[in-house]
């Protein structure tokens, strides 16, 4: 069965330093994998999908993922923090090859100091 | 703004009454998902259209949830004879065809008293 983990409920990081949140997936087959963002009273966005094209993945604000097969892990990473990058980020698994259902992990809350 | 809209954003009921959800999608849209988001949680998936037709439900989906999309323009999402486990957010989603990208809505607040 599909899922995903995210390994950090909360992360803490100051503006202008790298951030890291990393997930972890299980799959029985080759995954379509997303990354959305959560900003307080806003709807979910998305950042960037990995669908079995290039294993770095580019997505929007700077967000980059890259798809590590061979440890099952879909890591994101920004290489300068900003204030307005603080939200909660959701790794997703796609159930099924047609996006019709989607599984995400638990989340990572990402705080970003002055 | 040409978003996905929900209504309401919030809604206190007591236990054991009937709320209903309405969502908007996107005009061109012909997917349309609920979700649902308790605190701490990632949204768990309840069920999906294609344009009118429910192609999907999950098995959080009891009896007292139905879900419609006449027209296969807005869908509403009815709980009937609500629980206190019932209060989450409940997150409405649309898309084009197979994209993979889901835009979503900012959601409805159920809290039941």
């Amino acid at each position: 069965a599909q899922s995903v983990t995210q390994l950090d409920s909360h992360v803490s990081v100051s503006e202008g330093t790298p951030v890291l949140l990393r997930c972890n997936y299980s799959s029985s087959y080759s995954p379509s994998l997303f990354w959305y963002v959560q900003h307080p009273n806003k709807g979910l966005q998305l950042l960037l999908k990995y669908t079995s094209a290039a294993t770095l993945v580019k997505g929007i604000n700077g967000f980059e993922a890259e798809f590590k097969k061979s440890e099952t892990s879909f890591h994101l990473t920004k290489p300068s923090a900003h204030m307005s990058d603080a939200a909660e980020y959701f790794c997703v698994v796609s159930l099924s090859g047609g996006y019709n259902k989607l599984i995400f992990g638990a989340g990572t809350r990402l705080a970003v100091h002055p | 703004d040409t978003g996905v809209s929900q209504d309401p954003r919030h809604k206190i009921t007591k236990r054991g009454q009937n709320v209903t959800f309405r969502c908007d999608p996107i005009s061109e849209h012909n997917r349309l998902y609920w979700y649902r988001q308790t605190l701490g949680q990632g949204p768990e998936f309840l069920t999906y259209f294609q344009n009118e037709a429910q192609l999907e439900k999950s098995r959080l989906l009891s009896d007292r949830f139905s879900a419609e999309r006449p027209k296969g323009s807005f869908s509403t999402l009815e709980i009937q004879r609500t629980e206190q486990g019932d209060s989450a957010m409940y997150l409405c989603a649309s898309s084009f065809q197979n994209t993979g990208e889901l835009f979503f809505g900012e959601g409805s607040r159920l809290t039941v008293l």
